[in-house]
């Protein structure tokens, strides 16, 4: 099932400004993390938010979770061209195995993503 | 250098034939899964093993096969019953933490990805 969905689906801005990507999610998580995907290649982990946290800021990126919307916004402050890229929300729900004696371990759920593309 | 690696980069395929995708991560992790990607989509969840010999089906499961006999490597088998494998696979890997932690709040660190094309 689809967890997280984003918005907008591309996003087109010049450098400097303000980048706000938004996702919405629909079932209740431990966590929910924003990655980055250059074209064709793998994902960059970015940033984590846990379902008691509300606001979170890492460099230039500021994460927000909304817990009672179901929501997160991913925003990426003075952008520059080289962030041109994918961005991808991820919801985590955290189990716990018994095969694994007891170790908790997450399982993501991707939203299909933002396209972000800075112009210089 | 740590990492996961996955190879090969490229990968043709004609109709009928299976073909393995390999996944090696030198990070000491324990969970290790593989994703589907389509054009403009987001990923899904084919299989995820938390720990050696052992896996759990995905999402989308169906027409995949994995083995998980060592913790470095977790080789992906798509087999002739997928319908419409061509895509783009990603393999990721994750630390899992124990009980006394935090509790499994971990990133994973994903590979360049496969791209597999059916002729």
């Amino acid at each position: 099932s689809q967890q997280g969905e984003e918005d907008p689906q591309a996003l087109s801005i010049q450098e400097g400004e303000n980048a706000t990507m938004n996702c919405s999610y629909k079932t209740s998580i431990n966590n929910l993390q924003w990655y980055r995907q250059n074209s064709g290649r793998g994902l960059v982990h970015l940033i984590l938010i846990r379902s008691n946290e509300r606001e979170k800021h890492s460099g230039r990126l500021r994460v927000t979770l909304d817990t009672s919307k179901k929501s997160s916004s991913l925003l990426i402050t003075a952008s520059r061209a080289a962030d041109t890229a994918s961005y991808f929300c991820a919801t985590e729900v955290v189990y716990r195995s018994v095969n694994a004696g007891g170790t908790s371990y997450g399982k993501l759920t991707f939203g299909q993503g933002t396209i972000l593309t800075v112009h210089p | 250098d740590g990492g996961i690696t996955q190879s090969p980069k490229y990968l043709f395929r004609k109709e009928g034939q299976n073909v393995t995708l390999s996944c090696e991560q030198n990070l000491n992790h324990d969970a290790m899964y593989w994703y589907r990607q389509d054009p403009g989509q987001g990923l899904r969840l084919i299989y995820y093993s938390q720990i050696v010999n052992d896996f759990q089906k995905g999402d989308i499961a169906e027409g995949y096969s994995v083995s998980r006999e060592k913790k470095e490597s977790f080789p992906l088998t798509v087999t002739s019953a997928q319908k419409n494998p061509t895509a783009f696979y990603l393999c990721a890997s994750s630390g899992g933490t124990g009980l006394a932690g935090p509790g499994g709040y971990n990133e994973q660190f994903f590979g360049p990805g496969t791209r597999l094309t059916v002729l």
